[in-house]
């Protein structure tokens, strides 16, 4: 079956502008996460979806950031006037439930902002 | 706050040869995950510990989790260049916040 999808799946913009981050977990996965991975380090917590509800919004680095997943499967995050410290790759994960075995990673978005 | 640490960060060695990779961390968990990360590439999940004193293995790679040490290992035997990757580990409190190391970068020349 299809695995986690996102798009784009790279996106250079302007400092400044605002960017739609998109991701399509597995089908029937209730929990989906996104995560920043910066070059050289490991995947860093940014929120966390249990079907349409954000339960865990702690990682969001600065209220610049936002995501939302409406109807409990796609996800959009979204970064409002990037900056450059921006710059960085967006994974997202999904699994069937909270506290499953696994997450499994989309390929992510890498994000340059010049 | 959750730490997690791995080492070494950067690892060369020569096929055939063995070699551990080491992840600690800070606070209680029986819930730890290692992956896999191909340059440019997602995360592949290779292992799942669920409890004190699991072990798993898969081809050369064997990885263990000792809970009262804080401490998980990811053994590799007999490398082979195939195994060229990051390896990261994950811990997870049972919130949904999942704690990354920083990553194990590995090196098999031949």
């Amino acid at each position: 079956g299809a695995g986690v999808s996102q798009s784009p799946r790279y996106k250079v913009a302007k400092r400044g502008q605002d960017v739609a981050l998109r991701c399509d977990p597995i089908s029937g996965h209730v929990s989906l996460f996104w995560y920043q991975q910066a070059l050289g380090q490991g995947p860093e917590f940014l929120t966390y979806f249990q079907n349409e509800a954000q339960l865990d919004k702690s990682g969001l680095p600065s209220d610049r950031f936002f995501a939302e997943r409406p109807e409990g499967s796609v996800s959009t995050l979204k970064i409002q006037r990037t900056q450059q410290e921006d710059s960085a790759v967006y994974l997202c994960a999904s699994s069937t439930w909270v506290g499953e075995e696994t997450q499994y990673f989309g390929p992510g978005t890498r994000l340059l902002v010049l | 706050e959750l730490k997690v640490e791995q080492n070494p960060l950067f690892l060369s060695m020569q096929e055939g040869k063995n070699y551990t990779i080491y992840c600690n961390y800070s606070t209680t968990s029986d819930r730890l995950y290692w992956y896999r990360q191909d340059p440019g590439k997602s995360l592949e999940s290779l292992f799942v510990l669920l409890s004190n004193g699991a072990v798993k293995q898969e081809g050369r790679l064997m990885a263990s989790l000792d809970t009262k040490a804080r401490l998980s290992t990811l053994h590799i035997t007999a490398a082979v260049h195939d195994l060229s990757a990051t390896y990261f580990c994950a811990v997870d409190q049972g919130t949904n916040d999942m704690r990354f190391g920083a990553g194990t970068r590995l090196t098999v020349k031949p």
